[in-house]
């Protein structure tokens, strides 16, 4: 069984740039993540859907991030316009709907703002 | 509110030993509990969970995790270390009396062992 796919693996972008990762889940897997995980920190959880629809975002900086997953697959998170403090890990993660289902993650990608 | 605490940046212990990294949670209702480990340079890879039932959990390479309701802890444990288990381990928590079912991480711990 695939894993949950990531892109680009590494970023590296000048401040008030605009970035674009892209998160695949596992397949049939109906609710996907998105977490930002600075170092030597654990993963903050950014972003839930649950197929196309959005459960929580409490934790996403609306003013500068953005994402969707128009057709209940696969993803987009976006940044604009990045920030010094944005340098971080994004982890997309998916699980099977339910909340005591495991959550399995992506390799991320490694974002560096200068 | 929930949260978690890893108290130990680092563990380090002699190949062959047992080994224990500690974490301690706080949920307003009944908490699932989960165990990842990271690699560097890559994602984080499930380990074990409790839901319910047995407060002794076992997982995957050989760890296992006790539930214990009353202290609030879910220690990951491990009767014989590997150096191959070298890695960076984080405890998360859901209250699932909660509908927003956010999974909250502890810091992680650096479990270091040595040859």
């Amino acid at each position: 069984e695939a894993g949950v796919a990531q892109s680009p693996r590494y970023k590296i972008i000048e401040k008030r740039q605009s970035v674009a990762f892209w998160c695949n889940p596992i397949s049939g897997h109906a609710t996907l993540y998105w977490y930002q995980q600075i170092l030597g920190q654990g993963p903050k959880l950014l972003i839930q859907f649950q197929n196309n629809g959005v459960v929580d975002d409490s934790q996403l900086p609306k003013d500068r991030f953005s994402a969707e997953r128009l057709k209940g697959v696969d993803s987009t998170l976006k940044i604009q316009p990045a920030k010094l403090e944005d340098s971080a890990v994004y982890l997309c993660a998916s699980s099977l709907a339910g909340h005591q289902e495991t959550q399995y993650f992506g390799p991320g990608t490694r974002l560096l703002v200068l | 509110a929930q949260s978690v605490a890893q108290p130990e940046d680092q563990v380090n212990v002699a190949e062959g030993n047992p080994l224990t990294v500690k974490c301690t949670y706080s949920v307003s209702g009944n908490p699932y509990l989960f165990w990842y480990v990271q690699y560097p340079n890559r994602g984080l890879q499930f380990l074990l969970k409790y839901i319910t039932g047995d407060n002794l959990v076992k997982g995957s390479y050989g760890f296992e995790a006790e539930f214990n309701k009353s202290q609030t802890s879910f220690h990951l444990k491990k009767p014989s270390a590997l150096v191959s288990d070298s890695a960076l381990y984080f405890c998360a928590v859901r209250d699932w009396d909660n509908a927003g079912n956010m999974l909250t991480f502890g810091g992680g711990t650096r479990l270091m062992v040595k040859p």
